[in-house]
Parts: C-alpha cells; sequence; structure tokens
C-alpha cells in the first residue's frame, strides 16, 4: 500500500535537545495528522493540521501543514525521556476517509 | 475522551488454527472501524474498512476470505485471521471515528499475533 516518507528514519538526541522530522509525498492532502505510537501500543494523536501553511502547537510539539500540501513537519522543543517512541505522520486526501501513514521516525532520548 | 478497546492485547496459536480479534468503541458509536497490521519496525499498513451492517472494504493484496471482518453493531467489529500462518504473525490494531467532527482516528491499544 501507499505509504509517506518520513525522515529521519530514527535519531539518538540528548535529553533537552530539540528534535525535527518531517514526512513528504507526491501528492496532496488535505489533512495531516501527527500520532506517537509507544512499544505495544496503538498510535496517539498529538497533532492535527488542516490548512496549508498552518502551524499548530501542543505543549512542545508544534507541527506545520506545507504549503504544497505535500508535507508537513513536527518539532519537539526541549526533549525528555518520555518523548521516547515512533512518531507517524498521516495524510488524508479529499475526497476519502482513509489515512495513509507515514514510514515512522523512532526517537530515542539519552538522559 | 473516545476509548476504543481491542482484545485480547496478545495471542500465540498453533498453525492451521483461526483467531479471533475483537474492537470496541466503549463510549462511542462507530459506523466505521479500520483494521491495520503492522510488522516490526514498519509503519501501520491499512487493510481493511469495517462497515456497520454490511461487508467490509478491502485494501488492494488483502485476501478477504483469510481476514474475516464483522462489524454487527455499532460497537463492535471483529478481524478473525482463519487458518493461521506463522507469515500472519503481526500486531493487529484497530482505529474507529468517533464522530462526525472528530479529528482523526482513535486507536486500539493493538493485538500481538504470534503464529507458531
Amino acid at each position: 500500500g501507499q505509504q509517506l516518507n518520513q525522515s529521519p528514519q530514527s535519531m539518538f538526541i540528548q535529553e533537552g535537545e530539540d528534535v525535527s522530522m518531517n514526512c513528504t509525498s507526491s501528492s496532496i492532502f488535505n489533512t495531516w495528522l501527527w500520532y506517537k505510537q509507544d512499544p505495544g501500543e496503538g498510535p496517539v494523536l498529538l497533532i492535527a493540521l488542516y490548512k496549508a501553511g498552518e502551524l499548530t502547537s501542543n505543549g512542545r510539539l508544534t507541527a506545520q501543514f506545507g504549503i504544497t500540501r505535500k508535507d508537513s513537519f513536527l518539532n519537539i522543543s526541549a526533549s525528555i525521556p518520555s518523548d521516547v517512541g515512533i512518531y507517524f505522520c498521516a495524510g488524508q486526501q479529499t475526497g476519502t476517509y482513509k489515512y495513509i501513514f507515514g514510514t515512522g521516525t523512532r526517537l530515542k532520548v539519552l538522559a | 475522551g473516545a476509548v476504543v478497546s481491542q482484545h485480547p492485547s496478545w495471542v500465540i496459536c498453533k498453525s492451521g488454527t483461526s483467531v479471533k480479534i475483537e474492537c470496541r468503541s466503549l463510549d462511542f458509536q462507530a459506523t466505521t472501524m479500520f483494521w491495520y497490521r503492522q510488522f516490526p519496525k514498519q509503519s501501520l499498513m491499512l487493510m481493511a474498512t469495517s462497515n456497520e451492517g454490511s461487508k467490509a472494504t478491502y485494501e488492494q493484496g488483502v485476501e478477504k476470505d483469510k481476514f474475516l471482518i464483522n462489524h454487527a453493531s455499532l460497537t463492535l467489529s471483529t478481524l478473525t485471521v482463519t487458518s493461521a500462518h506463522p507469515e500472519d504473525s503481526s500486531f493487529y490494531i484497530c482505529s474507529a471515528r468517533s464522530g462526525e467532527g472528530a479529528v482523526g482516528y482513535t486507536f486500539g491499544s493493538g493485538t500481538r499475533l504470534t503464529i507458531v
């Protein structure tokens, strides 16, 4: 099935550092979502984006809907150990109720 | 908030047996639920869309006779993996939309299926 490309695939950072990851597609999406998945659990929604150029924050997390509608990025500021997990972007195209998931970014935070 | 419960959380079965996984929306009605499969260190791949009172819609490449989906009520969808084989071992996750204005979908906690 179709997937969105996420980068980086994985990253190791020191506690307190900022993190940035992005998601790109060859198709246009009208909604972008960012999820976090802990090991052995289902994904949990972090941020939702609805308009091109939109910038939305949720605590230390900030995400933006790319102007071209083909990409999105997620920033995490001042990372803490509990930020460890896999972050997935998900996009929804016009006229469909389905979400396509990105390949995921695995984040590890070193205390 | 919206809660989706999945059961069992893990199961180990012998090859050739059938396994049923339940997905329940606890505090809302879900006319549509979705089933995903996730292999280790990979993303979520949509398998099928479960529609209450009608047949499920399967994604390309997913065998509908092997992965039976039943959505008999507004709060319950089941996925049955028939004649399971080791290659069916995976993490299966369901999700549901908690309302027309809901953002995204709420996911269950997943079922780790291991076929030996």
